[in-house]
């Protein structure tokens, strides 16, 4: 696609409930990143996907966090038991090996658990 | 975790003056790139510097990197209210395959 999409756009959920939150990169693009930002925060680094290689998890939280990309594309963020802590903005992002562009954010997901 | 901090965290100015934001890092970096976040949402890439450039310009934007003092700034002149968002710095190191964001300074433009 032109951009980066997710979903959904806003999400609010039971503590203890399960989410799952969408990524569709854009199309080519090798490389794809998770961010969360809480409130009035700077974003905090979760997972990076690139090509086929093992994914680098070393920003997830806690073992209740997990995220796929299926085919190289779509990538799934699911969060187990969710806590009032894991209310944030989740933020997708996809890119090329042309760092000169960055990276391409998608609008995020609004979680909020309550 | 955070690698690059934003100085001042919040900015307030006239229409049509000179904005100027910081961010300073910790470890050595490849590249630094700006971001500007409207309303909380997506980021936008705005510009990116390498470690080897000292300085960089695009339309309204200028960008200093300073790899001695590891620090770099963001000047955006003639500002306009349209300008208002919050400005993060990103931090890109070898070996580590991603960019580390800064807190973030909330610049404001009055009209």
């Amino acid at each position: 696609g032109a951009g980066v999409s997710q979903s959904p756009s806003n999400k609010v959920t039971e503590k203890g409930k399960d989410v799952e939150l969408r990524c569709d990169p854009i199309s080519g693009h090798t490389a794809l990143y998770w961010y969360r930002q809480s409130l009035g925060q700077g974003l905090e680094f979760l997972i990076y996907f690139q090509g086929n290689s093992a994914p680098d998890k070393s920003g997830l939280p806690s073992d209740r966090f997990s995220a796929e990309r299926t085919g190289g594309s779509v990538s799934t963020l699911t969060i187990q038991r969710t806590q009032q802590e894991d209310s944030a903005v989740y933020l997708c992002a996809s890119s090329s090996y042309t760092w000169e562009r960055g990276y391409t954010f998608g609008s995020g997901t609004r979680l909020t658990v309550v | 975790s955070q690698q690059g901090e934003e100085d001042p965290q919040a900015l307030s100015i006239q229409e049509g003056e000179n904005a100027t934001m910081n961010c300073s890092y910790k470890t050595s970096i490849n590249n630094l790139q700006w971001y500007r976040q409207n309303s909380g949402r997506g980021l936008v890439h705005l510009i990116l510097i390498r470690s080897n450039e000292r300085e960089k310009h695009s339309g309204r934007l200028r960008v200093t990197l300073d790899t001695s003092k590891k620090s770099s700034s963001l000047l955006i002149t003639a500002s306009r209210a349209a300008d208002t968002a919050s400005y993060f710095c990103a931090t890109f190191t070898s070996g580590t395959y991603k960019y580390i964001f800064g807190t973030g300074t909330r610049l404001k433009v009055l009209a």
